[in-house]
């Protein structure tokens, strides 16, 4: 169990379109869910924490508006990057806490590769 | 605040060999420990966590890990590697649910014929 789907896996776009990156729980409810940057060799970055139903709580130095997220319901949290630029390109990944599970651990997603042209 | 270090960035190892990946933590209250495995363009899988009891834990893979409080310590090993086993290395701490986790930098292992 506790399954997390990303898509889309690799996305190639073009410089000043905006890209969405889906986060799903399969198989179970998420009320918390976290986004990642990775750049290449690196740790991963916090990006934003997701709430189910409430707006996400952004880490220091990252754009709220450049980096939208949307956690609709208890499944499915979005991250739209909006006018995105060469300099966004990374792979950015998605977690999900298991509720009530108490430990923090995380289920992650796939990943997604995000190339700007 | 807690913080995660792994001291070693690389560690080439040859096949069947052991290993021993080195994850030092702090913080001034009982947290969590995990120890995560990154594929090529992939995202994180559990390989094991360390919540309460006995301090030598097993996970997936054979690989296993040992909790030291007085050390605070959480190394992760493995008596004999594969080529399958090449891959990076995230050791976590966390509060717990409510708190962010903190990952290390991650140790690369590349495991050679």
């Amino acid at each position: 169990g506790a399954v997390v789907s990303q898509h889309p896996s690799w996305v190639i776009c073009k410089s000043g379109t905006s890209v969405k990156i889906e986060c799903r729980s399969l198989d179970f409810q998420a009320t918390t869910m976290f986004w990642y940057r990775q750049f290449p060799k690196q740790s991963l970055m916090l990006m934003a924490t997701s709430n189910e139903g409430s707006k996400a709580t952004y880490e220091q130095g990252v754009e709220k508006d450049k980096f939208l997220i949307n956690h609709a319901s208890l499944t499915l949290s979005t991250l739209t990057v909006t006018s995105a630029h060469p300099e966004d390109s990374s792979f950015y990944i998605c977690s999900a806490i298991l509720r009530q599970r108490g430990t923090g651990e995380l289920f992650f997603g796939e990943g997604s590769r995000l190339t700007v042209l | 605040a807690q913080s995660v270090t792994q001291l070693d960035s690389q560690v080439p190892v040859f096949e069947e060999a052991p290993v021993e990946l080195r994850c030092n933590y702090s913080s001034s209250v009982s947290v969590y420990l995990f120890w995560y495995v990154q594929y090529p363009n992939q995202g994180l899988q559990l390989l094991l966590k360390y919540l309460s009891g006995s301090t030598l834990v097993k996970g997936i893979n054979g690989f296993e890990a040992e909790f030291n409080k007085s050390q605070t310590s959480f190394h992760l090993r493995k008596p004999s590697v594969h080529i399958s086993d090449t891959a990076e290395y995230f050791c976590a701490v966390s509060r717990g649910e409510g708190f962010k986790t903190i990952f290390g930098a991650g140790t690369r292992l590349f495991v050679k014929a």
